[in-house]
């Protein structure tokens, strides 16, 4: 079946630091992909998506590109802000597509 | 566009007792899938409805069922609760009509406490 394998965490990183959040999945056929961040109290919110090889999802300087030769859709931002503490998971859709599988979610905090 | 709505957004239940979860999905949307998410297994698919029919399901129990009316509204009720039961319950709303590259969106959650 499909899995979601993500960094495991927490990642704690200084305010404007660079930010790498690796995840790689396995599935049969062609997946959809996707980042979700959850902030605390709240439901998951769509960070940016990417449906096809080579795609490169994007948001609020967030970025992701969907490599198919390494089955990876690695999360990076340049410059991380305080504000982007939260809980990012990855996901993706498959054939079946009412059903989204997640990883575990990586809790990235950032510091003044 | 209105979200993804969710009532109650808390309840505290006691053991043995059932309860019901309401999920309004956006407007047009005629697919709710319901996720349970728990600090130690994480976020796990429950089931989906599509136009009033269960069209997937995930590995939960019985006691675990949903229904979804005419106006795409969906319900999720658990029976004879357990302690195991207290969780986050994420409903998400799409179209359905697509393949897996449209986006499900999330409602904010029902926080479940099972005492």
């Amino acid at each position: 079946g499909n899995s979601v394998t993500q960094m495991e965490g927490p990642v704690t990183l200084s305010e404007e630091a660079f930010l790498t959040i690796n995840c790689t999945y396995t599935a049969t056929g062609y997946p959809s992909l996707f980042w979700y961040v959850q902030y605390p109290g709240e439901g998951l919110q769509l960070l940016l998506k990417a449906t096809k090889a080579d795609d490169k999802g994007s948001n609020k300087g967030f970025e992701a590109t969907y490599r198919k030769e390494t089955t990876s859709f690695h999360l990076e931002k340049g410059s991380v802000q305080v504000s982007d503490s939260a809980v990012y998971f990855c996901a993706l859709r498959g054939a079946n597509a009412g059903k989204s599988t997640f990883g575990d979610g990586t809790t990235l905090t950032v510091k003044p | 566009k209105a979200g993804v709505t969710q009532t109650p957004r808390y309840l505290i239940k006691t053991r043995g007792q059932q309860v019901t979860l309401s999920c309004s999905p956006i407007s047009g949307h005629r697919s709710v899938s319901w996720y349970q998410q728990t600090p130690g297994q994480g976020l796990q698919f429950l089931f989906e409805y599509f136009s009033e029919t269960q069209r997937n399901k995930g590995n939960f129990p019985g006691r675990f069922s949903g229904r979804q009316f005419s106006n795409s509204r969906s319900e999720m009720n658990v029976s004879t609760l357990e302690l195991g039961d207290s969780a986050l319950y994420l409903c998400a709303s799409s179209s359905g009509l697509a393949s897996g590259q449209e986006t499900q969106y999330f409602g904010p959650g029902t926080r479940l406490l099972v005492l």
